[in-house]
């Protein structure tokens, strides 16, 4: 099975910080990796797939990178809504999509 | 407009058993490739299940041979059966549908919980 790992585990930044967050899958995934934004309580929103394709109506300021096993999601400049859980999936090994174990934003 | 409403989730005890509903609009859940994904109380995310378009099942091994997938195709309803449940079966349990090429979700439900204890 396909490990992923998540740095850092959790961060704490404040509005208008650049956030970068990055995940590494156990084996080389190609550009198969998402990435999903969680509030608690609510369910999870696809932010970006393929590693860098940004889901419609998700804000310019979200943005991914990466292939193989090494993979990074970045918010250029965090804004108050963009405290949250975030987790990259990978979709290499259908049908068994593992996801990561989760980077917390929260503010400093 | 795609919409997933959860069902059926509460308070069951260890080796119990329970049915849980998600209530598809917007598409046709039988055209889509359709998955469980759960999230026990304070963790992260953990797949559980998926059925595709031509019926194919897959589960985790955490749940395979306990939990059942499936479609009431005329009730346009994803269906997951879950038997035998353990105490380690407690969470969130949230539909979710793919995109076309089955490779990412770009749709969910609110979730529904389901607590195993006794």
């Amino acid at each position: 099975d396909i490990q992923m790992i998540q740095s850092p585990s959790s961060l704490s930044a404040s509005v208008g910080d650049r956030v970068t967050i990055t995940c590494r899958p156990s084996q080389n995934i190609g550009s198969y990796l998402n990435w999903y934004q969680q509030k608690p309580g609510k369910a999870p929103k696809l932010l970006i797939y393929a590693a860098s394709s940004l889901q419609s109506g998700v804000p310019s300021r979200f943005s991914g990178s990466g292939s193989g096993t090494d993979f990074t999601l970045t918010i250029s400049s965090l804004q108050p809504e963009d405290f949250a859980t975030y987790y990259c999936q990978q979709s290499y090994s259908t049908p068994i999509f593992t996801f990561g174990p989760g980077t917390k934003v929260d503010i400093k | 407009e795609v919409h997933l409403v959860e069902s059926g989730g509460g308070l069951v005890q260890p080796g119990g058993s329970l049915r849980l509903s998600c209530a598809a609009s917007g598409f046709t859940v039988s055209g889509n490739y359709m998955s469980w994904v759960r999230q026990a109380p304070g963790k992260g995310l953990e797949w559980v299940s998926v059925i595709y378009s031509d019926d194919r099942t897959y589960y985790a091994d955490s749940v395979k041979g306990r939990f059942t997938i499936s479609r009431h195709n005329s009730e346009n309803t994803l269906l997951l059966q879950m038997n035998s449940l353990r105490a380690d079966d407690t969470a969130v349990y949230y539909c979710a549908r793919a995109d076309s090429s089955g490779y990412y979700y770009g749709y969910w439900g609110q979730g529904t919980l389901v607590t195993v204890s006794s």
